[in-house]
């Protein structure tokens, strides 16, 4: 199976919900990333887990809060958005880092279309 | 910071030509990725590159990496409509923070 899933596929949310946005996967990869996407931009890395540990914050507003529970399912909790955080959220897992730091191929999600009113 | 800067930002052929994506690093990569991100889909991995100089195939796909491991390319021979989507080099920076730095992109249209 090398399938990322990620719920709800489309999420409309008020600045002052509080939402959460699912990933799963079954590859038995240790790291999973979320990545924020604007339209005709590149994916932007968000926060990296390893281990079931952050290890990357790239400086992501507190509204944003991730949390892994384990090996298969990272979560991002949202709060108090605002309209600008509009995006495709993706979620993405790969094996962690060789021991000669190579970085693995990653495996997206379908992504959630979220957007903030 | 690091970047990795991608070219051209779109391309428009005819169906049967061909297409060639590039790809620069300001500093020395310790390897490139390519992805395929569909319109409404989400980015697909396509290959890696490691070595120095290393060239890849996947049926009509050519990639390279440069010999200074700073630029590659992705060339499509006789484009096809299933070839349309959004193109995305990543490199690997040797700062070993696992991150991928994503080049902006290259969307390419083919006509039938």
């Amino acid at each position: 199976d090398t399938e990322v899933t990620q719920t709800p596929k489309h999420l409309v949310m008020g600045m002052t919900n509080k939402k959460s946005l699912k990933c799963e996967q079954h590859m038995g990869h240790r790291a999973m990333y979320w990545y924020k996407q604007k339209a005709k931009k590149p994916p932007e890395l968000m926060f990296v887990y390893s281990y079931e540990k952050l290890s990357i914050n790239e400086s992501v507003p507190s509204r944003f809060s991730p949390e892994c529970p384990n090996s298969s399912l990272l979560n991002l909790h949202l709060h108090a958005l605002q309209p600008e955080d509009s995006a495709l959220y993706l979620c993405a897992s790969s094996q962690v880092m060789s021991r000669d730091f190579l970085q693995y191929e990653q495996y997206f999600g379908p992504g959630t279309r979220l957007t903030v009113t | 910071g690091q970047q990795v800067m991608q070219i051209p930002q779109y391309q428009h052929v005819q169906e049967g030509e061909d297409f060639t994506t590039y790809c620069n690093s300001s500093t020395t990569l310790s390897n490139i990725q390519w992805y395929k991100q569909r319109p409404g889909g989400h980015p697909v991995f396509l290959i890696q590159l490691v070595k120095s100089g290393e060239v890849k195939k996947q049926k009509r796909l050519t990639f390279q990496f440069g010999e200074a491991k700073k630029n590659s390319s992705l060339h499509i021979t006789a484009t096809q409509t299933t070839d349309v989507g959004t193109y995305f080099c990543a490199g690997q920076g040797s700062s070993n923070t696992g991150k991928l730095i994503f080049g902006q992109g290259t969307t390419l249209q083919v006509k039938p």
